[in-house]
């Protein structure tokens, strides 16, 4: 198994550009998630989906879009990227919404986008 | 809102010493804490996870205890290695899903031989 992967590894955007990061999980694992990693601030959730064709929103999730439309896929899309939007980008997976307790969660090895 | 305070780095230590990194936190009713752990160039592994109050959570030689009165489940090792140099993240867990997590700032180790 690969488990779960992340394209681009790093990206450089201007402002007002869109773009998409990519999270693959080869586990059949029905939750999946998107995090940020801001210097001196941890991880942040920013969506989070329990299977295919659900999402919902985390917390910080505007000027993100997520959809779901495969178990396998879960992709992060930036409209309109601002500088505010630099940071270090973790996807996740999971594999049960009923073992919750027990649940342990896969990263990936992270996306550095950078908005100039 | 839920938080977590993590001990702040860099921390350098020599090969064979004890580590301690500390982490509090504040949550409403009884969550869920881990230690998450990252090496370089590679995504967050869970390393150790307490689900109630004295439960203690332990993993490749690193230990840490759910501390209720304190708030409190501090990561420590008795004798660390080279291999031990990563970043370290507390967590936490108040829905009762280990997925919505809240996480600590992190802190890097290096171990120095």
């Amino acid at each position: 198994n690969a488990g779960v992967t992340q394209t681009p590894k790093f990206q450089v955007l201007k402002t007002g550009q869109s773009m998409t990061l990519q999270c693959a999980q080869d586990m059949n694992h029905e939750y999946m998630s998107w995090y940020r990693q801001d210097p001196g601030m941890g991880l942040r959730l920013i969506h989070y989906s329990v299977g295919a064709g659900i999402t919902d929103q985390g917390e910080v999730p505007n000027g993100y879009n997520v959809s779901r439309s495969t178990t396998e896929d879960f992709p992060l899309r930036l409209l309109s990227a601002a500088p505010s939007q630099t940071s270090v980008y973790f996807c996740a997976s999971s594999f049960s919404r009923t073992s919750e307790l027990t649940d342990t969660q896969y990263f990936g090895p992270g996306t550095r986008l950078t908005v100039l | 809102g839920d938080s977590v305070t993590q001990m702040e780095g860099p921390v350098t230590l020599s090969e064979e010493a004890f580590l301690t990194i500390n982490c509090t936190y504040t949550a409403t009713g009884y969550p869920s804490l881990f230690w998450y752990v990252q090496y370089p160039g590679e995504g967050l592994q869970l390393l150790l996870k307490a689900t109630k109050a004295d439960d203690k959570g332990s993993n490749k030689g690193f230990e840490a205890t759910y501390r209720k009165e304190t708030t409190s489940f501090h990561l420590e090792k008795g004798s660390v290695q080279v291999s031990d140099s990563a970043v370290y993240f507390c967590a936490l867990s108040s829905s009762g899903s280990a997925r919505q997590l809240t996480f600590g700032s992190g802190t890097q180790l290096t171990v120095l031989p």
